[in-house]
């Protein structure tokens, strides 16, 4: 079964602001990893924050992670038209050896 | 550096019809996944390979479902026969870690889409 749930399922904002998704999830991890998938094509790996780690930035991108929670976020700043595409969250749980990915966010950036 | 390759992009069946999916990942790459992407969901694991051995098939509905990977490089996965059910983006990727280590960066390549009629 998928590991991770996002908050919220859709999101739409205007270009230049920030957009956040939430993950949560429930069992422990070794590591934590955000993906973007845009419409009709394959999942392109964006960050990956470690159990230990509590944030992570690059780029535009900032993802925090607080283990005691079970919880990440990922912080888009100043969005773009590009930007537009699903995100999901994906957890290497400990003893598994591979990756469960949650359901998605769907983020529309307006021009 | 080349991506993971996957084909066909598209296909469409009748039930009760087989189909093939081919993947061809990064050099070099030592993991290989496939993951089954229903319209509005996140993947799903069916199976992994380390090299040319399973390493997890546990999702995976082997009375209709098959993969492998011969010389631990290229790999087909087969649906026979399909179901209605099984109409989805199946994604392949890659990694070059291997099974006993954390999971890191998947590779992915563009999928190939199933509409099963």
């Amino acid at each position: 079964s998928q590991q991770g749930e996002e908050d919220p399922q859709a999101l739409s904002i205007q270009e230049g602001e920030n957009a956040t998704m939430n993950c949560s999830y429930k069992t422990s991890i070794n590591n934590l990893q955000w993906y973007r998938q845009n419409s009709g094509r394959g999942l392109v790996h964006l960050i990956l924050i470690r159990s230990n780690e509590r944030e992570k930035h690059s780029g535009r991108l900032r993802v925090t992670l607080d283990t005691s929670k079970k919880s990440s976020s990922l912080l888009i700043t100043a969005s773009r038209a590009a930007d537009t595409a699903s995100y999901f969250c994906a957890t290497d749980q400990t003893g598994a050896n591979n990756l469960f990915f949650g359901t998605g966010t769907r983020l529309t950036v307006i021009p | 550096e080349a991506g993971v390759a996957q084909s066909p992009r598209y296909k469409i069946i009748e039930k009760r019809q087989s189909v093939a999916f081919w993947c061809n990942p990064i050099s070099g790459h030592a993991t290989l996944y496939w993951y089954q992407q229903i319209l509005g969901q996140g993947p799903k694991l069916l199976i992994q390979f380390q090299n040319n051995g399973v390493v997890d098939d546990s999702q995976l509905p082997k009375d209709r479902f098959s993969a492998e990977r011969l010389k631990g490089v290229d790999s087909t996965l087969k649906i026979q026969p399909a179901k209605l059910e099984d109409s989805a983006v199946y994604l392949c990727a890659s990694s070059t870690l291997g099974w006993e280590e954390n999971t890191g960066e998947l590779f992915f390549g563009e999928g190939s889409r199933l509409t099963v009629l």
